[in-house]
C-alpha cells in the first residue's frame, strides 16, 4: 500500500520568512496530494491540494509543488505569520474510498 | 453549505466503561464517512468508513465498532473501553469516490482513565 512520509517533524521560522515542508510517496498511482492545517485541540483543515496532472498550484501566500518522477510534494508558505503556527499534514490519495494515507505531521513555529 | 458536527469535544472515560461517539454531516446527502483515531503527536489512522447506510468497512482490528444508522449519522462505539483506546477521535466525510476531498470534524479528545 502507498506510504507517506514527511519532513521535518518541527520546523521554527523567523516571522516573515518562507517554510517548506516536504512529503514523498511510495505508489506512481497516487493522483490527488491534499494539505491539511490542524490548530490545537481541532480538527485538520484542508488548505490546498494538487492533482498528478498538475505540477504548481498557489492559493495567495501558500504553494503546493508536485514532482511524480520523484515522487514527492511539497507545501510552501511565503511571509509567515505567527497565525500559520499548526501541525500541517500532507497526503496522498489514489482515489478510492479507503486509501489516503497521511504523513506524520510537521509542527510549525513562526516566531514573532 | 456543508458542515460536519461532533460531539462531545472531551470525554473521559473509565476502563470498561461504553462508548458513543456521533457524527452528522448536513448539507450534502449520500456522503462517503470515515472514523479516524489520531494519538498525540502523530498521523492519523484510519478506522472505519461507510460509503451507504448499514455498510461499514473496518481497516484495523480493535476494541471498536462503527455504525451507520441514517445517511448522514455515524457512530463511533465500544461496549468496554481500554486504556489503549485513549485519543483524539476525528469524523470526516467526502462526496463520495473519485472526490477525493476530504473534510473534517472537531474531534472528541478521549481519555481512558
Amino acid at each position: 500500500g502507498e506510504n507517506v512520509e514527511q519532513h521535518p517533524s518541527t520546523l521554527s521560522v523567523q516571522e516573515g520568512d518562507s517554510a517548506v515542508i516536504k512529503c514523498t510517496y511510495s505508489d506512481s498511482a497516487s493522483n490527488y496530494f491534499p494539505w491539511y492545517k490542524q490548530e490545537l485541540g481541532k480538527g485538520p483543515q484542508l488548505i490546498i491540494d494538487i492533482r498528478s496532472n498538475v505540477g504548481e498550484k498557489k492559493d495567495q501566500r501558500i504553494a503546493v509543488t508536485l514532482n511524480k518522477t520523484a515522487k514527492h510534494f511539497s507545501l510552501h508558505i511565503t511571509e509567515t505569520q505567527p497565525e500559520d503556527s499548526a501541525v500541517y499534514f500532507c497526503a496522498a490519495s489514489m482515489g478510492y474510498n479507503n486509501d489516503m494515507r497521511f504523513g506524520a505531521g510537521t509542527r510549525l513555529t513562526v516566531k514573532p | 453549505s456543508q458542515t460536519i458536527h461532533q460531539w462531545p469535544a472531551t470525554l473521559v472515560q473509565p476502563v470498561g466503561s461504553p462508548l458513543s461517539l456521533e457524527c452528522t454531516v448536513e448539507g450534502t446527502s449520500n456522503p462517503n464517512l470515515y472514523w479516524y483515531r489520531q494519538a498525540a503527536g502523530r498521523g492519523l489512522q484510519l478506522l472505519f468508513y461507510s460509503v451507504g447506510i448499514g455498510q461499514i468497512s473496518s481497516e484495523v482490528p480493535q476494541n471498536l465498532s462503527a455504525s451507520r444508522p441514517q445517511d448522514r449519522q455515524f457512530i463511533l462505539s465500544s461496549k468496554k473501553l481500554l486504556l489503549s483506546d485513549s485519543g483524539f477521535y476525528l469524523c470526516a466525510w467526502c462526496a463520495g469516490a473519485g472526490n477525493e476531498k476530504l473534510f473534517f470534524g472537531s474531534g472528541t479528545q478521549l481519555s481512558v482513565l
